[in-house]
């Protein structure tokens, strides 16, 4: 079946530093890849997509490719800022099965 | 817009308790959902609706019931709470069941404990 696989946290790091988290999936096919982000206290947001091989999703400075040869969707952030802590989800979709499948989520702390 | 709202945020239940909980949504979509997410298991599919009058189970269904008597609103029943069920749940819709494409928006979800 479907799966999703992303690095444990916690993660922990200082404003401004580079962050990577990493996502691999097993699927069928050509799934749709995702990143939700869950703030404290809040229900989970898209925070970027990608629907095809090589596609880059992007928003709020965050970035993921879509690799097909390494079935991989690595979260990556130039430059963390305090507000970027939050819980990191890495999702896919595979056809038409109505849902979401969702890795474990990873947790990330940015101290000042 | 309100997008998705959920009662109540909190709730404590007896085990063999019987409760609803309510999810509604004010977009016109026609594809809702409950999840359920534990520490260390991301989020799991309980039950999910692609229209008024269809709903369907999900991956975690057992304990659980729905239905879906209008579009915009999409409660979940635990019909005799056990202490497995302690847990977060969260409603989600969007405006097709083409989960791959159609932006998914969450509820602030509902804190469960079963004592």
């Amino acid at each position: 079946g479907n799966s999703v696989t992303q690095m444990e946290g916690p993660v922990t790091l200082s404003e401004e530093a580079f962050l990577t988290i990493n996502c691999t999936y097993t699927a069928t096919g050509y799934p749709s890849l995702f990143w939700y982000v869950q703030y404290p206290g809040e229900g989970l947001q898209l925070l970027l997509k990608a629907t095809k091989a090589d596609d880059k999703g992007s928003n709020k400075g965050f970035e993921a490719t879509y690799r097909k040869e390494t079935t991989s969707f690595h979260l990556e952030k130039g430059s963390v800022q305090v507000s970027d802590s939050a819980v990191y989800f890495c999702a896919l979709s595979r056809g038409s099965n109505y849902k979401l499948t969702f890795g474990k989520g990873t947790l990330l702390t940015v101290n000042p | 817009n309100a997008g998705v709202t959920q009662t109540p945020k909190f709730q404590v239940l007896k085990t063999g308790q019987s409760m609803t909980l309510q999810c509604a949504q004010d977009m016109n979509h026609e594809y809702m959902s409950w999840y359920r997410q534990d520490p260390g298991m991301g989020l799991r599919l309980i039950h999910y609706s692609v229209g008024a009058g269809i709903t369907d189970q999900g991956e975690v269904p057992n304990g659980y019931n729905v239905s879906r008597s209008t579009t915009e609103d999409f409660p979940l029943r635990l019909l005799s709470a056990a202490p497995s069920q302690t847990s977060v749940y969260f409603c989600a819709s969007s405006k097709s069941g083409r989960v791959g494409t159609d932006t998914q928006y969450f509820g602030p979800g509902t804190r469960l404990t079963v004592l």
